[in-house]
């Protein structure tokens, strides 16, 4: 299994620009986790999705945030336009339903600077 | 509300064993975990604990819960140059409904191990 793929590793964009990240989660996992990671806040949960259907967003910063699971094997989230108080890591992670005592498969992550 | 706790930084000798702590709030946590990240990569769950267990051993890995004090600790034996990283302690959590299917993440405990 190759484990939660993410890209791309690195993204720089400009302020005002659209961001597109991309995930695909571990082939059978029914969860896909959207996390952000900054020095100030550590890690933070955006968005979660079960059998691709957005279930707890409260997590999303701003309209300026939008993600989407069209089917089990992909995900994106999209910053739309970006600023540079967006830069972080930001990390997708799946799960099974059948045991929470695997938790959470995580990504290599997104590092994404806006300049 | 959910917040979970950790030590910012913690610097051991190689050799010596480390202790990492972590207290959360949500006492009807079930599950617990400790996760590893190493730079530039995504956490990696190291082990867990169900709320039944008092303690759980895992080859150098000792995780200790107290679910009268909602603490939770991960003792290194014998550590390592290649176990310096951030320790992550995460907690599934509980809403109005019972179990959530988020997991809330520390500070994040970084490991400096010195040779």
């Amino acid at each position: 299994d190759a484990g939660v793929i993410q890209s791309p590793r690195h993204e720089v964009t400009e302020m005002g620009q659209e961001v597109t990240l991309r995930c695909k989660p571990i082939s059978g996992h029914d969860y896909l986790f959207w996390y952000r990671q900054t020095m100030m806040r550590g890690l933070e949960l955006l968005i979660y999705f079960n059998n691709n259907v957005p279930i707890d967003d409260s997590g999303m910063p701003e309209d300026r945030f939008s993600a989407k699971m069209p089917n089990a094997s992909f995900s994106t989230l999209k910053i739309q336009p970006s600023e540079p108080r967006d830069s972080a890591v930001y990390f997708c992670a799946s799960r099974t339903q059948a045991s929470w005592g695997y938790g959470y498969t995580f990504g290599s992550g997104t590092r994404l600077t806006v300049v | 509300g959910e917040d979970v706790e950790q030590s910012l930084f913690l610097s051991v000798r190689e050799g010596d064993s480390s202790v990492i702590n972590c207290t959360y709030t949500d006492s009807s946590s079930t599950y617990l975990y400790w996760y590893k990240q190493e730079p530039g990569a995504g956490l990696q769950l190291l082990t867990y604990i169900f709320s039944n267990m008092d303690m759980k051993q895992d080859q150098r890995l000792t995780v200790l819960l107290n679910k009268k004090d909602k603490h939770l600790s991960l003792r290194i034996a014998d550590t390592q140059t290649g176990d310096s990283a951030i320790y992550f302690c995460a907690e599934r959590t509980h809403g109005s409904g019972g179990a959530t299917n988020k997991l809330i993440f520390g500070t994040g405990t970084l490991l400096a191990v010195q040779p």
